[in-house]
């Protein structure tokens, strides 16, 4: 099955600062990539996601890089505030399957 | 609100007493799923239902849990003579069944610490 690392598993960055999460998955079946963000209390909320055919994507501050060769992808975060400070979950999606199987979890603590 | 939503939000229970989760799906998605989290960990995958059919299970799925989906609405998932590692966050998501919307939205969990 797919097995997916994540790192690190803490962040903590300046506000304004930029933070990199970044992730490698061993399927090379496996060609959709989503990002989730976990506040406290609640459940991981879609932030970005990434289909294998692109190399890249971005929205606003956010933006994710995929390379298929390596077998890695990253979460970038430009220009970061203190809410964006949660818990930031990979995770990686076989064609043939509804179910993503998730890395372990950056907490990113953004400081004022 | 037309998220997913779960009920109980926390469940305290002793072990070897029963306990039953319920999730309801935003209306129009005929995907449920399950997942359980554990501190430090990301949600690992239980099972999940396409409308009332139970499509698959993990192996993490003991005998002692059972989901069930009868009107292809709300879902349900119990667990049996709960023990202590049972204890973790049940998360429960939604999605349509259409592959080209990928999304899958999860309530806010219920989180079950058995003693």
């Amino acid at each position: 099955g797919e097995n997916v690392e994540q790192h690190p598993s803490t962040l903590s960055v300046q506000e304004g600062d930029s933070a990199v999460i970044k992730c490698t998955y061993s399927d090379s079946a496996s060609n959709y990539f989503p990002w989730y963000k976990q506040e406290l209390g609640k459940g991981p909320q879609l932030i970005i996601d990434i289909r294998s055919n692109v190399g890249e994507k971005k929205d606003q501050r956010i933006a994710v890089t995929l390379n298929k060769t390596a077998k890695h992808f990253s979460l970038h975060i430009t220009e970061t505030q203190p809410e964006d400070s949660a818990v930031y979950f990979c995770a990686a999606r076989s064609g043939g399957s509804y179910i993503p199987t998730f890395g372990r979890g950056t907490s990113l603590i953004v400081h004022p | 609100d037309t998220g997913v939503s779960q009920d109980p939000r926390h469940k305290i229970t002793k072990r070897g007493q029963n306990v039953t989760f319920r999730c309801d799906p935003i209306s129009e998605h005929n995907r449920l799923y399950w997942y359980r989290q554990t501190l430090g960990q990301g949600p690992e995958f239980l099972t999940y239902f396409q409308n009332e059919a139970q499509l698959e299970k993990s192996r993490l799925l003991s005998d002692r849990f059972s989901a069930e989906r009868p009107k292809g609405s709300f879902s349900t998932l119990e667990i049996q003579r709960t023990e202590q590692g049972d204890s973790a966050m049940y998360l429960c998501a939604s999605s349509l069944r259409d592959p080209s919307y990928n999304e899958q939205f999860f309530g806010p969990g219920t989180r079950l610490t058995v003693l």
